[in-house]
């Protein structure tokens, strides 16, 4: 069956512009999850969803990201006024549940210029 | 931060078997050991996962010491497309009531020909 899917699969933004990143997970997956990655290190946890809410939103770095799922399938996540330290692949992942095996997408490679 | 040790690179003769070690002496009595690889520009791949038994799948064998301080993931036949970052991570059951993983920066595996 299809898998979690990300789109776009590259973004080259500039500082101070807006992105918004896509996910789409597993049907009928309730658990979705963002992480970020940078060069060399292992993926970081920024947002947990179960459902429509965000459950855990503790790794977000600042207030210039956000996350939504408001029919608790696809999220998107948003970056406001982007940084160069925003450079990273962006990681989305989803479960069955919370106590479910976690399935990622390929993930957006995000590269603020 | 981790709650792992892992060496950061090994290598592995292809068709040989790869023991991959992992150190996690601070692990709780609720917490399972998660393994999940990383293929170059994908996203993570869940592999296996055990408490305390040793466990088996078609992908690999975990390995868990008796006082639960170590454990060694085994990919019995290694072959070219096992070269991966494999991860070792120690959680509550998928992250508990957070939902996340906490991701260290792995072993970087090399199946050489």
């Amino acid at each position: 069956g299809a898998g979690v899917s990300q789109t776009p699969s590259n973004k080259v933004t500039e500082k101070g512009k807006y992105v918004e990143l896509r996910c789409d997970p597993i049907s009928g997956h309730t658990a979705l999850y963002w992480y970020r990655q940078s060069l060399g290190q292992g993926p970081e946890f920024l947002i947990y969803f179960q459902g429509t809410g965000a459950a855990d939103d503790s790794g977000l770095p600042n207030d210039r990201f956000f996350a939504v799922r408001p029919e608790g399938s696809v999220s998107t996540l948003k970056i406001q006024r982007t940084e160069r330290g925003d450079s990273a692949v962006y990681l989305c992942a989803s479960s069955g549940g919370p106590q479910d095996t976690q399935y990622f997408g390929p993930g957006t490679r995000l590269t603020v210029l | 931060d981790a709650k792992t040790t892992q060496p950061t690179s090994m290598d592995c003769a292809e068709g040989r078997a790869a023991n991959l070690p992992c150190n996690h002496s601070t692990i709780s009595g609720n917490e399972y050991v998660y393994w999940y690889r990383q293929i170059h520009s994908q996203g993570p791949q869940y592999i296996i996962h055990g408490l305390k038994n040793n466990e088996t799948n078609e992908m690999a064998s975990l390995i868990i010491t008796e006082d639960r301080k170590s454990s060694t993931l085994i990919l019995p036949h290694a072959t070219l497309r096992d070269t991966a970052v494999y991860y070792c991570i120690v959680s509550p059951p998928y992250g508990g009531s957070q939902g996340n993983l906490i991701f260290g920066k792995g072993t970087k595996l090399s199946v050489k020909p």
